[in-house]
């Protein structure tokens, strides 16, 4: 069982609709991370969270130390959104390793 | 403010060769990694380093050096280049772990 668990690994949404995606870990953790990766490989930094929920813009992400589950939400989604999202979560001594998730294509239609 | 820099971007080598990829950053930061990507799996890390002079192995380290002389660069060097590292490389940085982590553009590797 991977220490990072990610699902669904592909969601397919209409333009508009409101996205969940979600990551579960095995392991306790100081930090999680959500990024996305656009087709062409760029990777950026979504999200870093220890707890509680953030915001920016349509993106909202929440974590749940105590269930080791963290979500992204997506809401009025569009085509721009479609990328594959992944969630890292920073453990190992001092808190020095991140350890991914497979990552989830989302992909929204117009 | 360039980032994190990482070259080259696409490179064809035949197996047994070495080479080394190159990674630099601009922002000071002191935490440096590189991870591989791969079809189906997610990233996996190869090195990482949390400041000049101090490196450390990943999950993946074997068949691959790094070293840390200066704050900005973390090159990768692959040593005898096998087709199974055929893959996609990143390079990262953050000022410690838990920030915000920034990634070089990808270097994609192909080993014939």
């Amino acid at each position: 069982k991977n220490e990072v668990e990610q699902s669904p690994q592909n969601l397919t949404a209409q333009e508009g609709e409101f996205i969940t995606i979600n990551c579960s870990y095995s392991v306790g953790i100081s930090a999680l991370h959500w990024l996305q990766q656009h087709p062409g490989g760029g990777i950026v930094s979504l999200f870093m969270l220890s707890s509680g929920k953030k915001k920016h813009g349509r993106l909202i992400a929440t974590i749940n130390i105590q269930e080791k589950h963290s979500s992204l939400h997506i809401t009025a989604s569009h085509p721009r959104d479609s990328a594959v999202y992944i969630c890292a979560h920073v453990g190992g001594t001092s808190g020095s390793r991140l350890t991914f998730g497979e990552g989830t294509q989302l992909t929204v239609n117009p | 403010n360039a980032g994190v820099t990482q070259t080259p971007k696409f490179q064809v080598l035949k197996t047994g060769q070495s080479m080394t990829l190159q990674c630099a950053q601009d922002m000071n930061h002191e935490y440096m990694s590189w991870y591989r990507q791969d079809p189906g799996m997610g990233l996996r890390l190869i090195h990482y380093s949390v400041g000049a002079g101090i490196t450390d192995q990943g999950e993946v380290p074997n068949g691959y050096n790094v070293s840390r002389s200066t704050t900005e660069d973390f090159p990768l060097r692959l040593l005898s280049a096998a087709p199974s590292q055929t893959s996609v490389y990143f390079c990262a940085s953050s000022y410690v772990p838990g920030n915000t982590i920034y990634f070089g553009e990808g270097s994609w590797l192909t080993v014939v």
